[in-house]
């Protein structure tokens, strides 16, 4: 059974610290990894994504993949109060497929201000 | 742009009771989704539809009915509601890469 783990938190991260959430995935060969923002109350938002062959920085925020050990990360720089949130982690495993998404639970992410 | 539509925003129904949520989405996009999210369990997949004409179980289909009733509108219904349906309904849209989220609906069952 393919998954996606996350710790559910709560990280709690000082205003203006570097907030850094982590994702592991249990299928080597998955493709693409997506990190959505959930406001309470709200529906999932995305941030960004990332292929298998590399990293990317948008902004505060830093996705990086670590393929040998099969999890990414999530860095936001410079946290913000507005940054407090659920994080979901989602990867897609599939080779030939772009259907659907294996979605973890989410961690919840506290920025004091 | 409006993105990806929902209606109802919130809905309370008694057991056995039937209803249709409705999504519509104005971006295009060939795949649609429907999840439900309940506290501590994440996003689950309920059924999708890759295109037009097509659907397909996912993850927790009992209990649920879907119609792609075209490019734009991909709908979920619940034929006799349960208070194990009691959850957050999102609907999603994807251009095969990233999945876009409607604001939800909040359902109760009595």
């Amino acid at each position: 059974q393919k998954e996606v783990e996350q710790n559910s938190g709560p990280l709690s991260v000082p205003e203006g610290a570097i907030a850094s959430l982590n994702c592991t995935y249990s299928d080597r060969g998955s493709q693409s990894f997506f990190w959505y923002r959930q406001y309470s109350g709200k529906s999932p938002e995305l941030i960004m994504f990332i292929y298998s062959n590399g990293d990317k920085e948008d902004g505060r925020f830093t996705a990086q993949l670590n393929k040998a050990s099969q999890y990414v990360s999530l860095l936001i720089r410079d946290s913000q109060p507005s940054d407090s949130a659920t994080y979901l982690c989602a990867v897609n495993p599939f080779r030939d497929s772009n259907y659907q998404l294996i979605w973890g639970a989410g961690t919840k992410l506290i920025i004091k201000p | 742009n409006a993105g990806v539509t929902q209606t109802p925003k919130f809905q309370v129904l008694k057991t056995g009771q039937s209803m249709t949520l409705q999504c519509a989405q104005d971006m295009n996009h060939n795949s649609m989704y429907w999840y439900r999210q309940d506290p501590g369990m994440g996003l689950r997949l309920i059924y999708y539809s890759a295109s037009e004409g097509t659907t397909d179980k996912g993850e927790v289909p009992n209990g649920y009915n879907v119609s792609r009733l075209n490019k734009r509108e991909f709908s979920l219904r619940l034929e006799s509601a349960a208070p194990s349906q009691t959850s957050v309904y999102f609907c999603a849209s994807s251009d095969g890469e990233a999945q876009y989220f409607g604001p939800g609906t909040r359902l109760t069952v009595l």
